[in-house]
């Protein structure tokens, strides 16, 4: 069964600064995706950035980029210029590759807060 | 595009209820799963349904079950409401996109059980 532990239930960022949330996870399996996922105050899960196993170059979308250590099983997320609405809950999330549809399997969360 | 929605955003039963959640995905995806999530137990896998059947299934009782319509618009039932039922629902729909099956989620039903 596979595992995503997130370590860090809480950390803090000046605002303009840089953070970086850690993930790790446990799999057998070979092809999978790597997902984080922000939940601010309004409950609204939604998509940051997500990262196919297949590929070695790291995926970034704007401020926010992932270092994918495959071998290490390490997903962790870089935020840039930290802005107060990314205030909110992350969570890396994992899903097994497959035609047949799949499940997220998540962390259990890190609450990130964004201070002036 | 229009987002996930789902209805109602608020509910409140009591024990031995039954609820229905209701859920329409994006236009265009036929992939709707369910999660619930607790502060106790995160974020867990309930079911996934596509073109009307059920494709993958997590570890809850019988009392939790679902389906999805021609329109690919899903509900989920719980029937026999027990207390530990209490929790934010999250319904997902996904498509196939660069090859990564994304999940996009919508705002959530917020369950209560008295």
């Amino acid at each position: 069964a596979q595992t995503v532990t997130q370590s860090q239930p809480e950390m803090s960022v000046q605002e303009a600064e840089t953070v970086t949330l850690s993930c790790t996870y446990d799999t057998s399996e070979n092809n999978y995706y790597l997902f984080w996922y922000k939940q601010p105050p309004s409950r609204q899960m939604i998509l940051v950035i997500r990262q196919e196993a297949y590929k070695q170059q790291n995926a970034t979308e704007n401020r926010f980029s992932v270092n994918f250590q495959k071998a290490a099983k390490s997903f962790s997320l870089k935020i840039s210029d930290s802005q107060l609405g990314d205030t909110a809950m992350y969570f890396c999330a994992f899903m097994k590759s497959s035609n047949q549809g799949g499940k997220l399997i998540f962390g259990q969360g890190t609450e990130l807060s964004v201070k002036p | 595009k229009a987002g996930v929605t789902q209805t109602p955003r608020y509910l409140i039963k009591t024990r031995g209820q039954q609820v229905t959640l209701s859920c329409s995905p994006i236009s265009g995806h036929r992939s709707v799963s369910w999660y619930q999530q607790t502060p106790g137990q995160g974020l867990q896998f309930l079911f996934e349904y596509f073109s009307e059947t059920q494709r993958n299934k997590g570890n809850f009782p019988g009392r939790f079950s679902g389906r999805q319509f021609s329109n690919s618009r899903s509900e989920m039932n719980v029937s026999t409401l027990e207390l530990g039922d209490s929790a934010l629902y999250l319904c997902a729909s996904s498509s196939v996109f660069g090859g990564v099956d994304t999940q996009y989620f919508g705002p959530g039903t917020r369950l209560t059980v008295l």
